[in-house]
């Protein structure tokens, strides 16, 4: 199957620092990932589509200036918290979509769980 | 706006038994559909995807689509303790994204 990491897989900082998560996919290139944040017990919940090449797509009520989401290349994708606030605690996970047409499929990376004191 | 409906659960069956999944979706024109599962505190994995009507099997896994009623299940036979998890049904949204139902957690006792 695909492998999609992520790094860090944890990370505790204190509140007004800035926070890089990076999503690679390690076996095949990914011309489109996407960013999930999901809080315990819920559901998961899409912020944003990210596209290589170009500007990443948000979902309404995220803000694009405080999750800065860079696609520099086919296989890396980059989620910064900005200044990030105990409200931004969560658990985020990426995904990569490979292939095209009927059968692409998402496969998701193991996730990176932040702590904002 | 399109949507995927489960039941939420919990789904609780013996170990041996068959656990049955079922998932709704709002869009006719949907041509894949997945089944992720996710153990607490860790991220969604793939275990089956479906694309025509009918059955694919994949070991203890069976996925089930019928296009005509809007309809996606999972069965899993011999169903064992460590398959407790939250199952997560998805299809194509809008763009590339794809849209998750809630999901449906499965608790299997020994």
């Amino acid at each position: 199957g695909a492998v999609v990491s992520q790094h860090p897989s944890r990370v505790i900082c204190k509140s007004g620092t800035s926070v890089k998560i990076e999503c690679r996919s390690l076996d095949f290139q990914a011309t489109t990932m996407f960013w999930y944040r999901q809080f315990p017990k819920q559901s998961l919940m899409l912020m944003a589509t990210s596209n290589e090449g170009s500007k990443a797509t948000y979902e309404q009520g995220v803000e694009k200036d405080k999750f800065l989401i860079n696609h520099a290349s086919l296989t890396l994708s980059t989620l910064t918290v900005t200044s990030a606030h105990p409200e931004d605690s969560s658990f985020y996970i990426c995904s990569a979509r490979r292939g095209g047409g009927a059968e692409d499929t998402q496969y998701f990376g193991p996730g990176t769980r932040l702590t904002v004191l | 706006q399109k949507e995927v409906e489960q039941n939420s659960g919990p789904l609780s069956v013996p170990e041996g038994a068959i656990a049955s999944l079922n998932c709704t979706y709002s869009d006719r024109v949907s041509q894949s559909f997945f089944w992720y599962r996710q153990y607490s505190g860790k991220s969604p994995e793939l275990i089956m995807s479906i694309y025509s009507n009918g059955d694919k099997e994949d070991g203890r896994f069976t996925a089930q689509l019928n296009k005509a009623s809007q309809y996606v299940s999972l069965l899993i036979r011999d169903s064992q303790p460590s398959d407790s998890a939250t199952y997560l049904c998805a299809a194509p949204g809008a763009g590339t994204a794809l849209i998750f139902g809630k999901g449906t957690t499965l608790s299997v006792s020994s």
